[in-house]
């Protein structure tokens, strides 16, 4: 049972255009979620994140949006640059302590030059 | 900035043999959380540790065992491996206070023959 679902594999854009990186969940005791940056034979790297109680989150050129009532949260990426080119997860957790990280699948994005 | 220490990072053992993978947490990181990717799959929390004591338990077979030190680094103990525990282990620290996040190490690469 996935509970945080990412449905596109892959994702490929053109440098300098957005990136928009979707995650849904199913788990409506979820009110934390992470976003994640993997290169292959490394661990993932924290990006951004975002608490259920805001509806939008920016650091420099990622931006989070949190849709609660739709379970829905997105990456924004502007601009995109070749060295975004990863994996991208999407994580999960509840409010209390020592929780876990639920992830999705992931989207692996392409940027081309 | 100091990171997420994980030994070894590439590991070969045969069957039925016994494996033990190190953490190392960030500095003042006294939480530390276990994941396992499969190849292809997304990594699934395996346990976590507050303090020295557990504080979270997943989906962790009852062959491998761990524990926290004093020192807060932890060990992850696989003990009859079987090929299906091939997989990157990830080791995971955080703060204990509010909505903390988790930082990963680079991983450690299990290969069961």
């Amino acid at each position: 049972d996935q509970q945080v679902k990412q449905n596109s594999p892959s994702l490929s854009v053109q440098e300098g255009r957005i990136s928009i990186l979707n995650c849904d969940y199913t788990n409506s005791m979820f009110d934390y979620f992470l976003w994640y940056k993997k290169y292959p034979a490394e661990g993932p790297t924290f990006l951004i994140s975002i608490s259920s109680i805001k509806d939008k989150n920016e650091d420099g050129r990622f931006t989070v949006f949190l849709n609660k009532s739709a379970k829905h949260l997105s990456l924004h990426i502007v601009p995109s640059q070749p060295g975004d080119s990863a994996v991208y997860f999407c994580a999960a957790r509840g409010n209390t302590g020592f929780q876990k990280l639920v992830f999705g699948t992931g989207t692996r994005l392409l940027v081309s030059p | 900035a100091a990171g997420v220490i994980q030994s070894p990072r590439h590991l070969i053992k045969e069957k039925r043999e016994t494996a033990t993978l190190k953490c190392y947490p960030i500095p003042r990181h006294d939480t530390v959380y276990w994941y396992q990717q499969g190849p292809g799959q997304d990594p699934q929390f395996l346990i976590s540790f507050y303090e020295k004591m557990q504080s979270d338990k997943g989906s962790i077979p009852d062959r491998f065992s761990a524990q926290q030190f004093s020192d807060y680094h932890s060990e992850l103990n696989m003990s009859s491996l079987e090929l299906g525990d091939s997989a990157l282990y990830f080791c995971a620290s955080s703060t204990n206070s509010g909505q903390e996040t988790q930082y990963f190490g680079p991983g450690t690469r299990l290969l069961v023959l």
